[in-house]
């Protein structure tokens, strides 16, 4: 099992509120990720992070942001959530190197009325 | 163009076929390759890499073919457990930071029936 840890699993918050979702890996990996995944499609990456202050956008728009002041932790925000914010929210991690794996979090299935 | 293209199914197939899923990218200097399985609601967890040779696990065959830039999964004597998405993962180098990122494509979605 990978030790690679999403909070929480599933939240479901009214219009306007400001939440963070939680992601942290016991692994040391320097290269993490945050993807988006709507019910039968794809994964959409949204952010990733290179190692501790390093944060890039991902290939899919978002408004939420990430930070990574510590190896282990990569929390991502949302400072106003909306409906369209609706989806399941993926961490990931991955060792250096193009032959390892990338290991995925639980996911968090946000949903906001 | 979708950098990695796959059929996204459903593949119908009854316990003990054998059931091909095929993957093209667009990338000409992709490195690695894999092939991720993805069950509902859950997150993708690695099947198998691709190797340059090819490669087998059990009952699970991999194939890559630069040359056309497609990846294969076979699997043989199909089980009701494996009814489950595949999902086909290419790893890319981002031109301008050398960042590697993989690339996953839309999956293509096996049903095993008795």
């Amino acid at each position: 099992e990978a030790d690679i840890y999403q909070t929480p699993r599933y939240l479901v918050i009214g219009t306007g509120k400001k939440i963070t979702l939680e992601c942290s890996q016991t692994m040391g990996h320097d290269k993490m990720y945050w993807y988006q995944q709507d019910p039968g499609m794809e994964l959409h990456l949204i952010h990733y992070s290179y190692g501790v202050n390093s944060t890039e956008k991902g290939d899919l728009s978002s408004e939420s942001t990430v930070s990574r002041i510590r190896t282990e932790h990569f929390p991502l925000t949302l400072e106003s959530a909306r409906p369209s914010h609706t989806s399941q929210y993926l961490c990931a991690s991955r060792g250096p190197g193009s032959l390892n794996e990338q290991f995925f979090g639980p996911g968090t299935r946000l949903t906001v009325l | 163009r979708k950098e990695v293209e796959q059929d996204p199914g459903p593949f119908n197939v009854p316990e003990g076929a054998t059931v091909a899923f095929n993957c093209t990218y667009s990338n000409s200097a992709s490195q690695s390759f894999f092939w991720y399985r993805q069950d509902c609601r859950k997150e993708p967890k690695l099947l198998m890499s691709v190797y340059s040779s090819g490669n087998e696990d059990g009952r699970f065959t991999a194939q890559l073919n630069r040359a056309s830039q497609y990846i294969s999964l076979l699997i043989r004597d199909s089980k009701l457990s494996d009814s489950a998405t595949y999902l086909c993962v290419v790893n890319m180098e981002e031109m301008n930071t050398g960042f590697q990122k993989l690339v996953f494509g839309t999956g293509t979605r096996l049903l095993v029936s008795p």
